[in-house]
């Protein structure tokens, strides 16, 4: 098992142009969430999926889509990019969200600038 | 609404020595808590988890404890060596819920 893949694993973006964060993992896992993580702050939710064709808000949503078509994929797109959201990204999955005992998976991380 | 806090940014220990990281939360009912060891450039490793029927686990060298009255887990690393230098997150986990992590203690094990 690959586990949870990311990438790219680094971005360079200039303010306003638009990429996607690729995201996979291969252990057939109901709930993916994206976090980023910024010095003091800690990790916080953007998005979060409980399965294939749903997707929710978590805590700093703003600027950011996800989809889920399939189990294994869950991009991350920055519609409009602003320096704001210069950060390390990971991506995360567990089997479910509603075992509170299972743990999440977590990918090696995107580390973006935006310029 | 929910908060998380470990007891401070960084800890140095000289090899050895236990090292003691603290896990306090508020306006949280969880029924597991979660601890996660993260090496820079990485993402999150899971460590191990306690019940919140339970007061104490261990694993090898780790070991946690969960007190919901005073809403505080400890995790303990006995014996610390240079290679126990991470940073350590904490999770409470309630059913159902997103994860939330605390900000994590950076941990540095000094030879």
């Amino acid at each position: 098992n690959a586990g949870v893949t990311q990438t790219p694993k680094f971005q360079v973006l200039k303010t306003g142009q638009s990429m996607t964060l690729q995201c996979a993992q291969d252990m057939n896992h109901e709930y993916m969430s994206w976090y980023r993580q910024d010095p003091g702050m800690g990790l916080r939710l953007i998005h979060y999926s409980v399965g294939a064709g749903i997707t929710d808000q978590g805590e700093v949503p703003n600027g950011y889509n996800v989809s889920r078509s399939t189990t294994e994929d869950f991009p991350l797109r920055l519609l409009s990019a602003a320096p704001s959201q210069t950060s390390v990204y990971f991506c995360a999955s567990s089997y479910t969200r509603l075992a509170a005992y299972n743990e999440q998976f977590f990918g090696p991380g995107t580390r973006l600038t935006v310029l | 609404s929910q908060k998380i806090e470990q007891n401070s940014e960084a800890l140095n220990i000289q090899e050895g020595k236990t090292a003691t990281l603290t896990c306090n939360y508020t306006n949280y009912s969880p029924a597991y808590l979660q601890w996660y060891r993260q090496d820079p450039g990485r993402g999150p490793v899971f460590l191990l988890l306690i019940r919140e029927n339970e007061k104490e686990k261990r694993k090898e060298r780790l070991k946690v404890t969960f007190d919901t009255t005073l809403k505080q887990s400890l995790f303990h690393i006995t014996a610390s060596q240079p290679a126990d230098s991470a940073t350590y997150l904490c999770a409470p986990r309630h059913y159902g819920q997103n994860f939330v992590f605390g900000p994590g203690t950076r941990l540095s094990v000094l030879p």
